[in-house]
């Protein structure tokens, strides 16, 4: 079945620093790709997505590309802020299927 | 628009207590789906609703049913409350089932069984 996995946290970082959170994933036909972030206290947001290889999402600063080679969509940013803290999932949904989510990453960044 | 919106936002029930969390959208979304979130373990599909009069389980459905009688509201009742089921309930939509919808979540709702 469909699979993600993603880096256990949590992630400490000082603000300005280089962001990377690992996400690699398993699935059947062609899935599309996801980032979702949780403010503490909040629901979940759609951060970015890709819906082919070689797509690259983006938003807020982030980015993620969809590599099928290497079955990954690592989330990337250059330069953190503290406003960004917060969990961060990896998630997949291929044909009809249910959204399948990794276990969540949490970002801590000190100013 | 609104969104997805939840409610309560907060409950506390004791072990064999029933009850309804609801949730309604205005986006006039097809699909609908919820959610419980756990400490390690991200977010399990308990059921999911691909239109009104349609439901079918998801991965971990038991104790828990769900009806979708209007496109707006999609309820998850709780038939008798276990400790087990003490967790945050998310609920969800999206315009359509296909694997380019992204899904729209509500603020949640955080259960504590007794």
């Amino acid at each position: 079945g469909n699979s993600v996995t993603q880096m256990e946290g949590p992630v400490t970082l000082s603000e300005e620093a280089f962001l990377t959170i690992n996400c690699t994933y398993t699935a059947t036909g062609y899935p599309s790709l996801f980032w979702y972030v949780q403010y503490p206290g909040e629901g979940l947001q759609l951060l970015l997505k890709a819906t082919k290889a070689d797509d690259k999402g983006s938003n807020k600063g982030f980015e993620a590309t969809y590599r099928k080679e290497t079955t990954s969509f690592h989330l990337e940013k250059g330069s953190v802020q503290v406003s960004d803290s917060a969990v961060y999932f990896c998630a997949l949904r291929s044909g009809f299927q249910k959204l399948v989510f990794g276990t969540g990453t949490r970002l801590l960044v000190s100013p | 628009n609104a969104g997805v919106t939840q409610t309560p936002k907060f409950q506390v029930l004791k072990t064999g207590q029933s009850m309804t969390l609801q949730c309604a959208q205005d986006m006039n979304h097809e699909y609908m789906s919820w959610y419980r979130q756990d400490p390690g373990m991200g977010l399990r599909l308990i059921h999911y609703s691909v239109g009104a009069g349609i439901t079918d389980q998801g991965e971990v459905p038991n104790g828990y049913n769900v009806s979708r009688s209007t496109t707006e509201d999609f309820p998850l009742r709780l038939l008798s409350a276990a400790p087990s089921q003490t967790s945050v309930y998310f609920c969800a939509s999206s315009p359509q089932q296909g694997k380019d919808h992204e899904q729209y979540f509500g603020p949640g709702t955080r259960l504590t069984v007794t």
